[in-house]
């Protein structure tokens, strides 16, 4: 079974800090990975994902993620945080073929001070 | 707004009631999912449909839970004789037939909060 582990519950840095959340998974197959954000009050907003080619994938917001296949990874990296990206950041991932749900990771809080 | 929309967005009941969610796809959309979230937690998978088909169930989906997509457009999340561990936020995502670049969008959730 697919399962997503993240690294850090909650992260706490100073604005124009660089952050990096870590994301692992298990799952042997074709992988789709994704990074969604959740704002407070806010739904689910997708941030980036990966489907193939370029393991180096943007998103909005100036966040980008890493695919590491021999490491099944996909971290979040943003070089310089803002107040604004106060937030919840959930990393998942789905079996690229079969294409069934999700399966999400417990997450992380981002608390940015400025 | 034309995103995945859930109703109601807040319900309060008592243990052993019923309720019912409704979650409203992306009009396009032939895949609609449902999850629960629990504070702390990420979204956990309860079930999914194609069109009107009911495709997978999560063994999180207890005999109490029931899920519906009659017509394959709207979807209803019952639940029977609610339980205080059924307090959770319970999100409807919906996206095209998964492939490249086919991703899930989600609702706002519907909280509910079994007294």
């Amino acid at each position: 079974a697919q399962s997503v582990s993240q690294h850090n519950h909650h992260v706490i840095l100073s604005e124009a800090a660089s952050l990096e959340l870590g994301c692992n998974y298990s799952y042997g197959g074709t992988v789709n990975l994704f990074w969604y954000v959740q704002y407070p009050g806010q739904h689910l907003q997708l941030l980036l994902k990966y489907f193939s080619g370029d393991p180096l994938v943007k998103g909005i917001k100036g966040f980008e993620a890493e695919f590491i296949k021999s490491k099944f990874s996909f971290n979040l990296r943003k070089p310089s945080v803002q107040w604004s990206d106060t937030a919840e950041y959930f990393c998942a991932v789905n079996a690229g073929q079969a294409g069934t749900a999700l399966i999400f990771g417990k997450g992380t809080t981002l608390s940015v001070s400025s | 707004d034309t995103g995945v929309s859930q109703d109601p967005r807040h319900k309060i009941t008592k243990r052993g009631q019923n309720v019912t969610f409704r979650c409203d796809p992306i009009s396009e959309h032939n895949r609609l999912y449902w999850y629960r979230q629990t504070l702390g937690q990420g979204p956990e998978f309860l079930t999914y449909f194609q069109n009107e088909a009911q495709l997978e169930k999560s063994r999180l989906l207890s005999d109490r839970f029931s899920a519906e997509r009659p017509k394959g457009s709207f979807s209803t999340l019952e639940i029977q004789r609610t339980e205080q561990g059924d307090s959770a936020m319970y999100l409807c995502a919906s996206s095209l037939t998964p492939g490249t670049g086919k991703q899930a969008y989600f609702g706002e959730g519907s909280w509910l909060t079994v007294v």
